[in-house]
């Protein structure tokens, strides 16, 4: 049961355009979604994270939005530079009160920003 | 000066080995979790530890076990070693503040069982 999706597993991008990934869920107790990064052999970097109570967080070129009725989170960046070719990865958690929360991960986006 | 470092990137090993993936990290964290990324490129929680203590468990086969001996450790060691455990281990520790939190991850260890 697949509760994050990304159901894009690549996007192409020209430099200085908008590059728009989507994640969609399906776990209604989701509450605190996040963004990460990955270079190939490197492990995955923390980009950008929203509140289930917030429906935009936007750090520099990085934009996070958030349709709680929709189940669906975006992140955009624009403009795009050819370093931010990397695969995206959504995630999702329920509850990070606790001593430990659970991020599930969805099954990532790779991005190419050409020239 | 590595945030979160994992050991060895590589391995490759033989059916039916006993192996182990060590994990350290520096930030002080006290909560630290065990990933696996499959072929098929999902990234699914193992384990995570807390001060040393067992939080989670996910249904992971008792092959593969475990230990944190502290708090900036926490190693994996696989026994009885199968074609399909072939995957990228990934530790991470995290950081949990008052209204968020993120994990920091180790660059991965490829595990590829012949």
């Amino acid at each position: 049961d697949q509760q994050v999706k990304q159901n894009s597993p690549s996007l192409s991008v020209q430099e200085g355009r908008i590059s728009i990934l989507n994640c969609d869920y399906t776990n209604s107790m989701f509450d605190y979604f996040l963004w990460y990064k990955k270079y190939p052999a490197e492990g995955p970097t923390f980009l950008i994270s929203i509140s289930s109570i917030k429906d935009k967080n936007e750090d520099g070129r990085f934009t996070v939005f958030l349709n709680k009725s929709a189940k669906h989170l975006s992140l955009h960046i624009v403009p795009s530079q050819p370093g931010d070719s990397a695969v995206y990865f959504c995630a999702a958690s329920a509850g990070n009160t606790g001593t430990a929360s659970k991020l599930t991960f969805g099954t990532g986006t790779r991005l190419q920003v050409t020239l | 000066d590595t945030a979160v470092s994992q050991t060895p990137k590589y391995l490759v090993t033989q059916m039916g080995n006993d192996k182990s993936i060590k994990c350290e990290q520096n930030l002080g964290h006290d909560t630290m979790y065990w990933y696996k990324q499959d072929s098929k490129k999902f990234l699914k929680i193992m384990f995570s530890y807390n001060n040393k203590e067992l939080i989670i468990n996910e249904t992971v086969p008792n092959r593969f076990s475990p230990k944190s001996p502290d708090k900036a450790h926490l190693n994996l060691h696989i026994n009885s070693l199968e074609l399909g455990d072939s995957a990228v281990y990934f530790c991470a520790s995290r950081l949990r503040l008052a209204t968020n939190e993120k994990l920091f991850f180790g660059s991965g260890t490829q595990l590829s069982v012949l």
